[in-house]
């Protein structure tokens, strides 16, 4: 397809599983960036990847999030030991300079529950 | 206090009302975007700006550089509108967005 794609859509877990997540960026595009957004708030920012720069990890909210670019194009997130506190919907975007001047396309989200 | 705020965070509208969200933001930006997230949580890009004004078919979007400022505007509101509205700027000194809370906008018919 020709937007960003993530999968699973949904993925229902126990605490203290590891979970990971994948994020299809548009083809090309350089930039690719993991949000989360927990019930009732705000979008906040985990990792972002531009090119084969060291990515940008301030967000990621403990060390049981890591994140991993393979090839400048699919991205995983991985969250280890998931506690309740994980349950967000986890965006991924992406965006090219080059061809779209910085906007970002957003992916569909992946609903996580941690149960 | 929040970079970026939004107001109103909530907001009921009657069907063909014309409807405006605020944005103010407190950090340099080299961009501004709005963004529209449906109940099911699907994000689309609605406008990204760096002056002036943008319009996309019953969407207005402006910003004001100097004030900090932007907003979005609705023409002719219809229930299909309902969503949450987001403002995010992208820091000078990053690419990272800062996003605001969002607006939640209600349409009736």
């Amino acid at each position: 397809g020709a937007g960003v794609s993530q999968s699973p859509s949904n993925k229902v877990t126990e605490k203290g599983k590891d979970v990971e997540l994948r994020c299809d960026p548009i083809s090309g595009h350089t930039a690719l960036y993991w949000y989360r957004q927990s019930l009732g708030q705000g979008l906040e920012f985990l990792i972002y990847f531009q090119g084969n720069s060291a990515p940008d990890k301030s967000g990621l909210p403990s060390d049981r999030f890591s994140a991993e670019r393979t090839g400048g194009s699919v991205s995983t997130l991985t969250i280890q030991r998931t506690q309740q506190e994980d349950s967000a919907v986890y965006l991924c975007a992406s965006s090219s300079h080059r061809t779209s001047g910085g906007a970002r396309f957003f992916g569909p989200g992946t609903r996580l529950t941690v149960l | 206090k929040n970079e970026v705020e939004q107001s109103p965070q909530n907001l009921t509208a009657q069907e063909g009302e014309f409807i405006t969200i605020n944005c103010s933001y407190s950090v340099g930006i080299s961009a501004l975007h709005w963004l529209q997230q449906h109940p099911g949580g699907g994000i689309v890009s609605l406008f990204m700006l760096s002056s002036g004004k943008k319009k996309h078919g019953r969407l207005i979007a402006t910003i004001n550089i100097q004030e900090k400022h932007s907003s979005l505007h609705i023409t002719a509101s219809h229930p299909r509108d309902s969503a949450v509205y987001i403002c995010a700027v992208r820091s000078v000194d990053t690419d990272k967005l800062i996003f605001g809370t969002g607006t939640r906008l209600q349409v009736f018919p």
